[in-house]
């Protein structure tokens, strides 16, 4: 079945710099590719998603980047602020008839 | 608009009872998505319901079992609990064909088995 895995576990960054999270999956038959990000004590939230007709999705300072042959794809958080420290699980699915396989998540700590 | 609403937000059981978890989804939403998180893990799928059937499992045993009304709200059963259902239940919902994995949560119920 399908595998997920997520690499940093930790990433600590500079207030200001760039952040980028990877994940790679198993199944090249999947096609959706959801972030989230679960702040501590709080709820899972949908930040940016990516379909596999897409390479390059942006919104403000967050970005996801596709690469289907190589079966990864990527979150970039630009000019990070204290707020984005959380910790952020990537996702990937087949389509509408299979669950989301999860990452195991990544903590991104911002240092001031 | 209401997101997704689930109760109890916390409770305690111990070995061996059984509990009931509730869920109201997003306005608009016809499918539930039943989660655990273990304490510093990712979510892990139980269960989905859509049309008041389960359409979908986890890696779950029978002791899980679930429920879904035609207004769309739902339940989580877990019978026989052990010490290590402890957990963050969460309910996620979303709207069907190619939505349906776009997930709202709920903010959980933090349950805790003694």
């Amino acid at each position: 079945g399908e595998n997920v895995e997520q690499h940093p576990s930790t990433l600590s960054v500079q207030e200001g710099d760039s952040a980028v999270i990877k994940c790679t999956y198993s199944d090249s038959a999947s096609n959706y590719f959801p972030w989230y990000k679960q702040e501590l004590g709080k709820r899972p939230q949908l930040i940016i998603d990516i379909r596999s007709n897409v390479g390059e999705k942006k919104d403000q300072r967050i970005a996801v980047t596709l690469n289907k042959t190589a079966k990864h794809f990527s979150l970039h958080i630009t000019e990070t602020q204290p707020e984005d420290s959380a910790v952020y699980f990537c996702a990937a699915s087949k389509g509408s008839n299979y669950q989301l396989i999860w990452g195991a998540g990544t903590k991104l700590i911002i240092k001031p | 608009d209401a997101g997704v609403t689930q109760s109890p937000t916390h409770l305690i059981k111990t070995r061996g009872q059984q509990v009931t978890l509730r869920c109201s989804p997003k306005s608009g939403h016809d499918t539930v998505s039943w989660y655990q998180q273990a304490l510093g893990q990712g979510p892990q799928f139980i269960f989905q319901y859509y049309e008041e059937e389960e359409r979908q499992r986890g890696n779950f045993p029978d002791r899980f079992s679930g429920h879904q009304f035609p207004n769309y709200s739902s339940e989580l059963n877990v019978n026989a609990l052990l010490l290590g259902d402890s957990a963050l239940y969460l309910c996620a919902s979303s709207s069907g064909g190619q939505s349906i994995n776009v997930l709202t949560f709920g903010a959980g119920s933090r349950l805790t088995v003694l």
